[in-house]
């Protein structure tokens, strides 16, 4: 069964400093990935996805995140956190077989200390 | 471009009042069409989503509906809400079923007293 797990529910960071949100997969077959931001009482916007092409995703304000088959890992980073960066991050998983549902996270809310 | 429309953006509704909410996609055709909810400190949850007119699948038993009377039109209904029918809902759509790139609505935020 697919699975996604993002490690931390909080994370805190300074502006200016790197940010990294982690996300971990469990996949019978190569799925598609993908990392999307919601602001409060809004909708979620995609960041970015890796679709069995490059493992090195750059996503929209900066993020990336690198697929790595050996560890299923899909980690959300940045290097400089800008304030407007705070926001809930959610790690999503499109299983290859489409017959499966594609599965949120539970969401990581990213706090910028000013 | 596709755009997607969603409304009302906030609602406060008594218990065992009706309840609708309605997504409109602009600018495709045939898409794909998803509800979700999204209760507090919790992930989301797929309600509903639609291949097609008149194509509904459930996800969830409860006492919430949807119906899609259009190609670009999803409606979500309740005949009587309860207390646990509070949350954020979301509209969404995607070009093709379960390509995980979605596009979402600015929500509905349903408070049932």
């Amino acid at each position: 069964a697919q699975s996604v797990t993002q490690l931390d529910s909080h994370v805190s960071v300074s502006e200016g400093t790197p940010v990294l949100l982690r996300c971990n997969y469990s996949s019978s077959y190569s799925p598609s990935l993908f990392w999307y931001v919601q602001h409060p009482n809004k909708g979620l916007q995609l960041l970015l996805k890796y679709t069995s092409a490059a493992t090195l995703v750059k996503g929209i304000n900066g993020f990336e995140a690198e697929f790595k088959k050996s560890e299923t890992s899909f980690h959300l980073t940045k290097p400089s956190a800008h304030m407007s960066d705070a926001a809930e991050y959610f790690c999503v998983v499109r299983p290859m077989n489409r017959d499966d549902k594609i599965i949120f996270g539970k969401g990581t809310r990213l706090h910028i200390l000013p | 471009s596709q755009t997607i429309h969603q409304w009302p953006a906030t609602l406060v509704q008594p218990v065992g009042s009706p309840l609708s909410l309605e997504c409109t996609v602009e600018g495709t055709s045939n898409p794909n069409l998803y509800w979700y909810r999204q209760a507090a400190g919790r992930g989301l949850q797929l309600l509903f989503y639609s291949v097609g007119i008149g194509q509904i699948s459930s996800e969830v038993p409860q006492n919430l509906s949807a119906s899609r009377p259009q190609d670009r039109q999803f409606i979500l209904s309740s005949k009587k809400l309860l207390l646990s029918d509070s949350g954020f809902y979301l509209c969404a759509w995607s070009v093709g079923p379960n390509t995980g790139e979605l596009f979402f609505g600015e929500g509905s935020r349903l408070t049932v007293l």
